[in-house]
């Protein structure tokens, strides 16, 4: 099984709704991050919780919200989508430490219309 | 603010050895990472370099130098499964959070 899942995998919404994507991770790690990845733009942070008490802004939260409801569970929510929220969603995990290596889930594909 | 450049694309045939350069300007910096990402796949995470030096692992290695702010991948022995694009990230701070280049594209040829 994944240590770090995602769900949904693909999702098309149209603009206004609310969209809630789903993290789940059996890695036992503290840390917990949420980015986007649009083509030629890398990936940029949006989210990050170093436990379930701490949570963060990255460098593009407007738009975004999230809720740590577990040690395992980190969730990211588009109140009202808007198609430039059209990309790909990455959750990713890490230990508490100083390797620089993070655990990356399948990513959610995700299109506003 | 902070930035990090690495070139768009590189092509390569197999066999081969390719050189990804990465240069970077950011408030704090506590060590430089690389990740490889498959067309549809996620990022895997490579190497990383907190040290000036090269650390090899296997067929690839990182090399880091604070004093230039600068870093590089070295791919040897260009294998076609090695097709994907490769992102260098910044660790600025204590925790593990990272700021991500915009990625090389390395395409290998027969």
């Amino acid at each position: 099984d994944a240590d770090v899942t995602q769900t949904p995998r693909n999702r098309i919404t149209k603009t206004g709704k609310r969209i809630m994507l789903e993290c789940s991770q059996t890695k036992g790690h503290d840390r917990m991050y949420w980015y986007r990845q649009d083509p030629g733009l890398g990936l940029r942070l949006i989210y990050y919780s170093f436990d379930v008490k701490d949570i963060n802004k990255g460098e593009i939260s407007d738009g975004y919200s999230v809720s740590r409801q577990a040690q395992a569970k980190f969730s990211l929510s588009l109140e009202s989508a808007i198609p430039n929220q059209t990309a790909l969603y990455f959750c990713a995990t890490s230990e508490f430490g100083t390797s620089g290596e993070q655990f990356f889930g399948p990513g959610t594909r995700l299109t506003v219309l | 603010g902070q930035s990090l450049e690495q070139p768009s694309e590189v092509t390569a045939v197999e066999g081969a050895i390719v050189q990804i350069n990465c240069t970077y300007q950011t408030s704090g910096f506590y060590g430089l990472s690389w990740y490889q990402q498959h067309d549809g796949g996620a990022p895997t995470f490579l190497s990383y370099n907190a040290l000036d030096g090269l650390e090899e692992t296997g067929r690839f290695s990182s090399f880091l130098s604070r004093s230039d702010s600068y870093g590089y991948l070295l791919l040897q022995e260009l294998q076609m499964k090695d097709s994907a694009s490769y992102f260098c990230a910044v660790r600025r701070a204590a925790g593990n959070k990272l700021t991500f280049g915009g990625g090389t594209r390395v395409l290998v040829k027969p």
